[in-house]
């Protein structure tokens, strides 16, 4: 069946450090994949979307890879600061025009 | 409006009880999604419109679960005889041209928190 993971541990860094998640799909073959953050009692927001024959895509302090030989993305903040504190969701295209999201990852970025 | 909106905020009904819950996208988006979210996970697709056409509900959870869009903007997530698993939060999206695949941005509203005692 389809999977997406991402890490369900919070990710706790030290500001200016740079925080890398991940997110782990099987038995998909995207052409595209988006990041998203939530903050508590917000809908997510849009971050970035990567295309499959893009490795990496940078914007402001995000980057992003995409790795369709194994599957995975990796989402890096990096110079890490506590108002990039939130949770980060990863997204595939599914049939049609859903969006399946992974469980998200909690980032706290401590001062 | 500047973004997508959803009303009530929350919500609380007892079991057996109907809800309706709204969502207003931002003016001109064609596509309108509902999500559910649970506690600690990622947002569940529930169903999708392309203007007034509701192409896919494959993520109804059950027939007590109806969704309408009948003039192409304002939608409402109906959910009839409310039970306690349906203590979630309602997420609605939109996007602007209904592009297949995960191509697009999608904007998604606050949210309605339903409990259902």
């Amino acid at each position: 069946s389809q999977k997406i993971e991402q890490n369900s541990e919070a990710l706790n860094i030290q500001e200016g450090k740079t925080a890398t998640l991940t997110c782990n799909y099987t038995n998909y073959s995207p052409a595209y994949l988006q990041w998203y953050r939530q903050d508590p009692g917000r809908g997510p927001v849009f971050l970035l979307l990567i295309r499959e024959n893009e490795k990496e895509k940078r914007k402001e302090r995000l980057k992003v890879t995409f790795d369709t030989t194994l599957k995975q993305s990796l989402f890096h903040i990096t110079a890490s600061q506590p108002a990039d504190s939130a949770t980060y969701l990863c997204a595939l295209e599914a049939a049609g025009n859903k969006l399946t999201f992974g469980g998200g990852t909690r980032v706290l970025v401590k001062p | 409006g500047a973004g997508v909106s959803q009303s009530p905020r929350y919500k609380v009904a007892k079991r057996g009880q109907d809800v309706a819950l709204r969502c207003d996208p931002i003016s001109g988006h064609v596509s309108l999604f509902w999500y559910q979210q649970a506690l600690g996970q990622g947002p569940e697709f529930l169903t999708y419109f392309q203007n007034e056409a509701q192409l896919d509900k494959s993520g109804l959870p059950s027939d007590r679960f109806f969704a309408e869009r009948p003039e192409g903007s304002v939608s409402t997530l109906k959910i009839q005889r409310t039970q306690q698993e349906d203590s979630a939060v309602y997420l609605c999206a939109s996007s602007l041209a209904g592009l297949a695949g995960g191509k697009e941005t999608q904007y998604f509203g606050p949210g309605t928190r339903l409990l259902v005692l």
